[in-house]
C-alpha cells in the first residue's frame, strides 16, 4: 500500500528556515509527480508546490514563490520542501501528496502531515 | 488563477438523507480536471472523485460527481454516519491548482 510519511515540522521563529521531508514507499517514486499542500489551523486546503517525477519541472503558489524550494531525491524515494524566510502566515499542517500521473493531475494519496509553527 | 466557490458553507442533514454540494469555478475548468476530497477532523484529505465524475478506488457508489465547464456537483445519495465531514473541490487543469473553501456536512 502506498505510504507517505512527512517529517521535519516544528516551531521556528519568523525569518527562520525549515526543511520538510516526505518518505514514500510502495510505488515507483520517480514515475510520479509529487506535491505539497498546506492547511492553516481551522482553515481550508492550499496547494503549495508540485514537482515532476524527474524533478526537472517545478511549480509554486505565488504565496511561497522565491521563499520555498521543492526538490526530490529519487534514489532515496524522498520529497523535500525547503522553507526560508518563514512568516507567521506559513503556520500550517503540511501534507505531501502523490500526483496520480504526470504532474498536472489530482492527488490520489496523502501523508498524515507535519505541523509547522512560525512564532517568536 | 481559477477561483473555486463552494456552496453551501454548511449543510445540516440527517443520516439517510441526500446531500448535494456545489462547486463553481471563476472560469472554465479544462477537460473537467475537477476533483473532490473528503476530510475528517484530525485526518488527511481523501480523494473521492476525479475527472469531475469518476470515483476513486474504494469509494462507495453513494458518492457521485457531475458537471463541466464552471459548474460541478458532488452528490451523496444516502448519508451514512461516516460521511459527516468537510468536502473540498479542487481544479488541477491549470497552475495554481486551487481548492474551494469547503462545505461542512454535519448532523442535523
Amino acid at each position: 500500500e502506498v505510504q507517505l510519511l512527512e517529517s521535519g515540522g516544528g516551531l521556528v521563529q519568523p525569518g527562520g528556515s525549515l526543511r520538510l521531508s516526505c518518505a514514500a514507499s510502495a510505488f515507483t517514486f520517480s514515475n510520479y509527480g509529487m506535491s505539497w499542500v498546506r492547511q492553516a489551523p481551522g482553515k481550508g486546503l492550499e496547494w503549495v508546490s508540485t514537482i515532476s517525477g524527474s524533478g526537472s519541472s517545478t511549480y509554486y503558489a505565488d504565496s511561497v514563490k522565491g521563499r520555498f524550494t521543492i526538490s526530490r531525491d529519487n534514489s532515496k524515494n524522498t520529497l523535500y520542501l525547503q522553507m526560508n524566510s518563514l512568516r507567521a502566515e506559513d503556520t500550517a499542517i503540511y501534507y505531501c501528496a502523490k500526483v496520480s500521473s504526470g504532474w498536472f493531475n489530482y492527488f490520489d494519496y496523502w501523508g498524515q502531515g507535519t505541523l509547522v509553527t512560525v512564532s517568536s | 488563477e481559477i477561483v473555486l466557490t463552494q456552496s453551501p458553507g454548511t449543510l445540516s442533514l440527517s443520516p439517510g438523507e441526500r446531500a448535494t454540494l456545489s462547486c463553481r469555478a471563476s472560469q472554465s475548468v479544462s477537460s473537467s480536471y475537477l476533483g473532490w476530497y473528503q476530510q475528517k477532523p484530525g485526518q488527511a484529505p481523501r480523494l473521492l472523485i476525479y475527472g469531475a465524475s469518476s470515483r476513486a478506488t474504494g469509494i462507495p457508489d453513494r458518492f457521485s460527481g457531475s458537471g463541466s465547464g464552471t459548474d460541478f456537483t458532488l452528490t451523496i445519495s444516502r448519508l451514512e454516519p461516516e460521511d459527516f465531514a468537510v468536502y473540498y473541490c479542487q481544479q488541477y487543469g491549470s497552475s495554481p491548482f486551487t481548492f474551494g473553501p469547503g462545505t461542512k456536512v454535519d448532523i442535523k
